[in-house]
């Protein structure tokens, strides 16, 4: 079973673009959910989703964005990019939800310049 | 006070030794996740449980539900397990993950 795939898995930006980043969870899982995390720090949560639908947000302002399509595949997208953005962005699949093994996809490093 | 408290933060133990990094949380919780992550950023999950104890390979992973804690334990550590371990609970299915701050842990040969 193929694991959970991100694309890109390495991004450079400039303050005030706007990006997208893809992940593509293991087959037949519907949960997928999005996770910052800057130098030395745990992982800040983004937002879930579940079939199609925003199950979860954590606090992050409306910059951060998000959706998910009928195969669970899943897109986060970041407007107007801060240097404070630059960080790993890390997707995670589960099969229902957080009581669900989390399987983790290697993750996309933005950097903003 | 936060929900998930993990102890101790950073870790330093020789090649062989016996590793625990432990858990506590104040919220009520079915099950918890530990997992590591590696230095070039890539996490894995380890174990799931939500009673008792499960094994793999050198790893023991055991839970106390009525005490709110969990303990990770690494036989014969050595130099590759050197990472970040993380607990994690759930509020529920339908609700996000509250993380600990992870243990940074380095086996030394």
């Amino acid at each position: 079973k193929a694991g959970v795939t991100q694309t890109p898995r390495y991004l450079i930006k400039t303050r005030g673009q706007q990006v997208t980043l893809s992940c593509s969870p293991i087959s037949g899982h519907r949960s997928v959910s999005w996770y910052q995390q800057t130098p030395g720090q745990g992982l800040q949560f983004l937002f879930e989703y579940f079939s199609e639908t925003q199950r979860n947000k954590g606090n992050f302002p409306g910059r951060f964005s998000g959706r998910q399509f009928s195969n669970s595949r899943s897109e986060m997208n970041v407007s107007t990019l801060e240097l404070g953005d630059s960080a790993l962005y890390l997707c995670a699949s589960s099969l229902e939800g957080f009581t669900d093994t989390q399987y983790f996809g290697p993750g996309t490093r933005l950097t903003v310049l | 006070k936060n929900e998930v408290e993990q102890s101790p933060q950073n870790l330093t133990a020789q090649e062989g030794e016996f590793i625990t990094i432990n858990c506590s949380y104040s919220v009520g919780i079915s099950a918890l996740h530990w997992l590591q992550q590696h230095p070039g950023g890539g996490i894995v999950s380890l174990f799931m449980l939500s009673s008792g104890k499960k094994k793999h390979g050198r790893l023991i992973a055991t839970i106390n539900i009525q005490e709110k804690h969990s303990s990770l334990h690494i036989t014969a550590s050595h130099p590759r397990d050197s990472a970040v371990y993380i607990c994690a609970v759930p509020l529920g299915s339908n609700y996000q993950l509250i993380w600990g701050a992870g243990t940074k842990l380095i086996i030394k040969p």
